[in-house]
């Protein structure tokens, strides 16, 4: 089985800045990531696939990037609407998601 | 305008089999490179992939839970149906079902909410 080990696990964060949320598979995964954002009582919703594709309708101060083993998703500019849980996904092999980043304002 | 929906049983004593339906529109699972998945998610916790099926017929399991999942549909291909064998209080959980073309679940159910209790 991949593992997906993602970090930070929480993060708190100002308005307007940077925040950068990372997985690292236990194998190599070809770029088949995906990441998820979750707002409290609500499903999943796809943010980036393949690693650094922006899906339909996702702002572009998201962005991923990554290759091999290691991965990251990059919030620029913080909005408010950007509290939420971050997931990441690998479907090399399968899947399996990481243990989830919540994301907090400070 | 692509929807999917989640039903289940809303709560069931252990031991028993939970029957899940995904119920979709808008769009076809007969269409080539088409899946629709089943994931879960305990309250506060991440997300556990379970089970797919694909266009072709094709079935996917969790290696870890593979001897109790059995993931189907019917003939219609406008519903997706996952049993689950002897649960117990682990198996309480959010259900959700997703559609991919690419790997990752670009729609998601609003998930079903499944408690196993006494």
């Amino acid at each position: 089985d991949i593992q997906m080990t993602q970090s930070p696990a929480s993060l708190s964060a100002s308005l307007g800045e940077t925040v950068t949320i990372e997985c690292r598979a236990s194998e190599d995964i070809y770029s088949n990531l995906a990441w998820y954002q979750q707002k409290p009582g609500n499903s999943p919703q796809l943010l980036i696939y393949d690693a650094n594709s922006l899906a339909d309708g996702v702002p572009s101060r998201f962005s991923g990037s990554g290759s091999g083993t290691q991965y990251s998703l990059k919030i620029n500019s913080l909005q408010s609407e950007d509290v939420a849980s971050y997931f990441c996904q690998q479907y090399n092999n399968y899947n399996t998601f990481g243990a989830g980043t919540k994301l907090e304002l400070k | 305008q692509v929807t999917l929906k989640e039903s289940g049983p809303g709560m069931l004593q252990p031991s028993k089999t939970l029957s899940l339906t995904c119920s979709f529109s808008g769009f076809s699972l007969s269409t080539s490179g088409m899946v629709v998945s089943w994931i879960r998610q305990p309250s506060g916790k991440s997300l556990e992939w379970l089970a797919a099926i694909d266009w072709d017929g094709d079935k996917y399991y969790n290696p870890s839970l593979k001897s109790r999942l059995t993931v189907s549909k019917d003939t219609s291909n406008t519903q997706v149906f996952l049993k689950i064998t002897s649960v117990d209080i682990a198996d309480t959980a959010t259900y959700y079902c997703a559609r991919s073309q690419l790997g990752a679940g670009d729609y998601w159910g609003q998930g079903v909410m499944v408690t196993v209790s006494s």
